[in-house]
């Protein structure tokens, strides 16, 4: 079965770090751009970060710029984002979701179960 | 990057066609044929729908389509059915710059 699941979520103080996983099976992970989508409680869905299938590519969004990390290890299929000085407006739902092309065509086909992550004091 | 614009909300009943527009700008809409739309459910992941802004994932009914037409893309639903409703999303490729811009979401109500 193709799947991702996320993990890693939790409550952290506002200035605080978190590192989230997500963890692919069921095809070959090697192979496909890999990214992140978050939602905030009762609000919509938003891009956080994109990595294509050989790291070589990394883009996030302007929110997040210079505070995430995207990275994977293909060999353990595996993808993270390192998550540093942490706002409140960081709380959110946090999707892995694989782009169904093998490069990029914003084509989010597969998406993990999301792990909650909430920036309080 | 600003949000893509979609109606906060949309209804109708069973069997009934419904359209959700979604409008952006020459900088992400106008300019690339990579559009994709999302329906999510309560409490659940989003689903891929539409891709390339008319192409249905294989599991998609053909219920669902796509078009666009300068700025706006949209989604028309056709043959209403009560599980259909749910909350949709846009999501536009939006230049190397900013990547991916999402609309704000519309609620679909089957009534």
């Amino acid at each position: 079965e193709v799947q991702l699941v996320e993990s890693g979520g939790g409550l952290v103080q506002p200035g605080g770090s978190l590192r989230l996983s997500c963890a692919a099976s069921g095809f070959t992970f090697s192979s496909y751009s890999m990214n992140w989508v978050r939602q905030a409680p009762g609000k919509g869905l938003e891009w956080v970060s994109y990595i294509s299938s050989s790291s070589s590519t990394i883009y996030y969004a302007d929110s997040v710029k210079g505070r995430f990390t995207i990275s994977r290890d293909n060999a353990k299929n595996s993808l993270y984002l390192q998550m540093n000085s942490l706002r409140d407006e960081d709380t959110a739902v946090y999707y892995c979701a694989r782009d169904m092309c093998g490069s990029y065509c914003n084509a989010f086909d597969i998406w993990g179960q999301g792990t909650m992550v909430t920036v309080s004091s | 990057q600003s949000a893509l614009t979609q109606p906060a909300s949309v209804s109708g009943s069973p069997g009934q066609s419904i359209t959700i527009s979604c409008t952006g700008t020459s900088s992400d809409v106008g300019s690339y044929n990579l559009v994709s739309w999302y329906q999510q459910h309560p409490g659940k992941a989003p689903k891929l729908m539409i891709y390339e802004v008319s192409k249905r994932p294989s599991g998609v009914s053909n219920r669902f389509s796509g078009s666009k037409s300068g700025n706006t893309a949209s989604l028309t639903i056709s043959g209403l059915q009560a599980e259909d409703e749910a909350d949709y999303y846009c999501c536009s490729y939006a230049g190397s710059s900013t990547l991916v811009v999402f609309g704000g979401g519309t609620k679909l109500t089957v009534l």
